[in-house]
């Protein structure tokens, strides 16, 4: 299996622009994570889906973050409009059984930073 | 995290050396697992023990998990260069995995 796939790898944007970051998760995987990664708050769990249906989304900052699943093989995360402060690392993770019984697979991650 | 604290933060050996990290939590948990992350890489899965489980090992890698004192501990011996890396522990809390904000080991060659 390829792994979690993850795309763009870096995306640079400039301030109120939309940002998409994009995911395919390892196939047969049920749950689907984004966490967001930066120095001063380290990885924060953003929102996580279940056989495509977002279960929490309580980790979302704002409403200019949103996410979607439209199928068990895709996940976005839109920002719009994005702002310097969204600069991180976003990953995608999945698993295949009840959430925490069994390891995350993380892809490599989008590095986003906004001008 | 308010849920979680490691230490050290950061961790610098010799090869060869032994390397232990240490993880409190402030929950009952039913798990605990931990992650390595190279740099520019995503985590990677090492281990988990369950609330159940008072010491797990694999390969060099030695997990112990006190639930009275609400911490755990990683253990890496004989550090590789390789090993250079960050390290998190991971609990479930109300459904949600979370992260601590994990020790930065370097093992020098």
């Amino acid at each position: 299996d390829a792994g979690v796939i993850q795309s763009p790898r870096h995306e640079v944007t400039e301030m109120g622009q939309e940002v998409t970051l994009r995911c395919k998760p390892i196939s047969g995987h049920d749950y689907l994570f984004w966490y967001r990664q930066t120095m001063m708050r380290g990885l924060e769990l953003l929102i996580y889906f279940n056989n495509n249906v977002p279960i929490d989304d309580s980790g979302m900052p704002e409403d200019r973050f949103s996410a979607k699943m439209p199928n068990a093989s895709f996940s976005t995360l839109k920002i719009q409009p994005s702002e310097p402060r969204d600069s991180a690392v976003y990953f995608c993770a999945s698993s295949d059984l009840r959430v925490g019984d069994s390891p995350l697979h993380f892809g490599n991650g989008t590095r986003l930073t906004v001008t | 995290s308010q849920q979680g604290e490691e230490d050290p933060q950061a961790l610098s050996i010799q090869e060869g050396e032994n390397a232990t990290m240490n993880c409190s939590y402030k929950t009952s948990i039913n798990n605990l697992q931990w992650y390595r992350q190279n740099s520019g890489r995503g985590l990677v899965h090492l281990i988990l023990i369950r609330s159940n489980e008072r010491e797990k090992h694999s390969g060099r890698l030695r997990v112990t998990l006190d639930t009275s004192k609400k911490s755990s501990s990683l253990l890496i011996t004989a550090s590789r260069a390789a090993d250079t890396a960050s390290y998190f522990c991971a609990f479930l809390i109300y459904d949600k995995v979370i992260f601590g904000p994990g020790t930065s080991l370097s093992v020098i060659p």
